[in-house]
């Protein structure tokens, strides 16, 4: 069954520090990896793409890796600000099928505090 | 910020009203999506469009219906809302679909729906 797991389910940290986030797959045949940041109320929007080939890819503070071989992602955020409080999902793509399936987590809710 | 609009973002209706929301984009994108997100849960596609006249359903079972007759406007319909309908509901578009080449899926802001 393809299923998109992440961990923490929520995180609390104080504005400045770093954190990591993490994203286990079982999604087969793999074809790409996506992190969304989705504000309360909001729709989701997309932080990094990454295909088979790549296992890194950053968007300012956002790092993300890709193991394709353990099928796990992270997405570090370095030197948090408030309005990185979000939750974040990782999706998952298939290329089994012509709709270019994708397999949502529940995300993480992250909180910054001041 | 992507061009692809929602409305109304909050709505709250009584049981058993038929109730249209409405979603827009100005991407000119062929593929469009239907949502439905509980509280701390995974996104399910409930409907999705390859393009005008062309509507499927979804993984997740829903008793809604959409359109396509146009290309920038994929309504979502309930014709009798009942309590459990009580969801939000993100609407999504893309340039294409992802087999061979990555393609972004632009999500619009969501509609809130409580029905009473």
């Amino acid at each position: 069954k393809n299923q998109v797991e992440q961990s923490p389910q929520s995180l609390i940290i104080l504005e400045g520090k770093n954190c990591t986030l993490q994203c286990n797959y079982t999604v087969s045949p793999f074809s790409n990896l996506r992190w969304y940041k989705q504000d309360t109320g909001r729709g989701p929007v997309s932080l990094t793409i990454m295909t088979f080939s790549e296992n890194t890819k950053s968007n300012g503070r956002y790092t993300a890796t890709l193991d394709a071989d353990t099928k796990q992602s992270s997405l570090h955020i370095t030197a948090s600000q408030l309005s990185d409080s979000a939750s974040y999902i990782c999706v998952v793509s298939d290329r089994g099928s012509t709709l270019g399936r994708l397999y949502f987590g529940r995300g993480t809710q992250l909180t910054v505090w001041p | 910020e992507a061009d692809i609009y929602q409305t109304p973002r909050y709505l709250v209706i009584g049981t058993g009203k038929k109730i249209t929301l409405e979603c827009s984009q100005t991407m000119g994108h062929d593929k469009m999506y239907w949502y439905q997100q509980d509280p701390g849960m995974e996104l399910h596609l409930i409907h999705y469009s390859y393009g005008v006249n062309s509507t499927e359903k979804g993984d997740l079972s829903s008793e809604s219906t959409v359109s396509r007759i146009r290309t920038e406007h994929f309504p979502l319909t309930l014709e009798s809302a009942r309590p459990s309908h009580t969801s939000q509901y993100l609407c999504a578009s893309s340039e294409g679909v992802g087999v061979v080449k990555t393609y972004e899926q632009y999500f619009g802001p969501g509609t809130r729906l409580t029905v009473t």
